[in-house]
């Protein structure tokens, strides 16, 4: 999986508390996203970054914001979770050409 | 609005058969068009990709065959083996413009011995 850890791998959490995913990379990579996957939609972009402090949003971003600090560190955040944001999580480096996968992050919102 | 366009959702095919999965994009600013495959609990992992200056690549079993004019790409899988059963996603994106990759919606592929 090209150096590309996510944490945790499973979360079960209460509708309204914040969460936040963390995905660390080393792969010294500029960009890195976020994508959610579901059954019949793929992967969807959540929030992508191009650089340190330089992120955009995709076509899922309600609900959701990121951060990025550091360039190996691209953390995810529900602000307040819902039960539609149960999902599976996937982060995502890469170079401009290709894109890297990490294991994913299975999220549960009860 | 998908971006991607991919069937059929599911494909069964006998072993030593050929697979044959099928995209369908939009926008003609996209410039690479990868191919992934998803095994349960993993995450997606590069396959073979493509640029549209090409019609077609091989690699081993695995070619892209690409038309630009009618703005598809298909994955086909020769010599199918019970190994290759997985999730197939194709996906499309802007080379070197903030690079977002757009998915299709995916493809279960189901070798039989």
């Amino acid at each position: 999986d090209a150096g590309i850890t996510q944490s945790p791998r499973h979360k079960v959490t209460e509708t309204g508390t914040p969460v936040t995913l963390r995905c660390h990379q080393t792969e010294n990579h500029r960009y890195m996203y976020w994508y959610r996957q579901d059954p019949g939609h793929g992967l969807r972009l959540i929030h992508y970054s191009y650089g340190v402090k330089d992120t955009d949003k995709g076509e899922v971003s309600d609900g959701y914001s990121v951060s990025r600090s550091k360039t190996e560190d691209f953390l995810l955040t529900l602000e307040s979770a819902t039960s539609s944001q149960t999902s599976v999580y996937f982060c995502a480096s890469g170079t401009g050409m290709q894109a890297f996968f990490g294991q994913g992050t299975r999220l549960t919102v009860v | 609005q998908q971006q991607v366009k991919q069937s059929p959702q599911s494909l069964i095919v006998q072993k030593g058969g050929i697979s044959i999965i099928n995209c369908a994009y939009e926008n003609t600013a996209f410039d690479y068009f990868p191919w992934y495959q998803q095994f349960p609990g993993k995450g997606p992992a590069l396959l073979i990709a493509i640029r549209p200056d090409v019609s077609e690549k091989k690699e081993g079993r695995f070619t892209i065959s690409f038309n630009k004019s009618a703005k598809q790409f298909s994955l086909h899988i020769m010599d199918s083996q019970p190994g290759d059963s997985a999730t197939y996603f194709c996906a499309a994106s802007r080379r070197y413009t903030g690079n977002q990759f757009y998915f299709g919606t995916g493809t279960s592929l189901t070798v039989i011995p």
